[in-house]
């Protein structure tokens, strides 16, 4: 199916443990996003990247670690979960400077 | 430092009203401003973006107003429906980056 799609839509994680949420894009679009969501913060970016192999950090990067070593997959991990990092978080890609288009979002809950 | 701050939180306006949100920014390296909307439970989509070398974009019931020496922007819904009633999302975006503001939650009574 043509789109962005995220996985798992749902994760419950123990404190301490490494998660990786999972982001496939089909258009082949240059730029990939992840941002979390928190009430009262909105959409806070964590990762970007211009293209495979290239990534750069945003506004809310520690803790987290992405690649991309494909131009359709953007996995972000968490290397040792914090219940801090409880969020739901959404992927998105686009082509330069255009409408991004975004997943369906992950809701990580850390225990 | 939030680099894109959008007032109000929230907004409750009757069926038929004007819905406007506002928008400020300070980076003037961005170039291109959408507004996206979400509903519960789904990732945000787009709804109508402008870029700087306009003042105005209109689409249907929505139209963003944009100063760009003000460095602020705005969304007017008018005739506000019960469908508006969802989460608003103001960006600024240049090639490689694109920060959102806090959100609004709009809520249309009938």
């Amino acid at each position: 199916d043509a789109g962005i799609t995220q996985s798992p839509r749902y994760k419950i994680t123990e404190t301490g443990r490494q998660v990786t949420l999972m982001c496939h894009q089909t258009w082949s679009h240059s730029y990939m996003f992840w941002y979390r969501q928190d009430l009262g913060h909105g959409l806070r970016l964590i990762y970007y990247s211009a293209a495979a192999d290239i990534t750069d950090k945003g506004e809310v990067p520690d803790g987290y670690v992405v690649s991309r070593s494909k131009t359709e997959n953007f996995p972000l991990t968490l290397e040792s979960a914090t219940r801090s990092q409880t969020s739901v978080y959404f992927c998105a890609s686009r082509r330069v400077n255009t409408e991004a288009f975004f997943g369906q979002g992950t809701r990580l809950t850390v225990v | 430092q939030q680099q894109v701050k959008q007032s109000p939180q929230s907004l409750i306006v009757q069926k038929g009203g004007i819905s406007i949100i506002n928008c400020a920014y300070e980076n003037t390296a961005f170039d291109y401003f959408p507004w996206y909307q979400q509903f519960p439970g789904k990732g945000p989509a787009l709804l109508i973006a402008i870029r700087p070398d306009v003042s105005e974009k209109k689409e249907g019931r929505f139209t963003i107003s944009f100063n760009k020496s003000a460095k602020q922007f705005s969304l007017h819904i008018m005739d506000s429906q019960p469908g508006d009633s969802a989460t608003y999302f103001c960006a600024a975006s240049m090639d490689n980056d694109m920060r959102f503001g806090a959100g609004t939650r709009l809520t249309v009574k009938p």
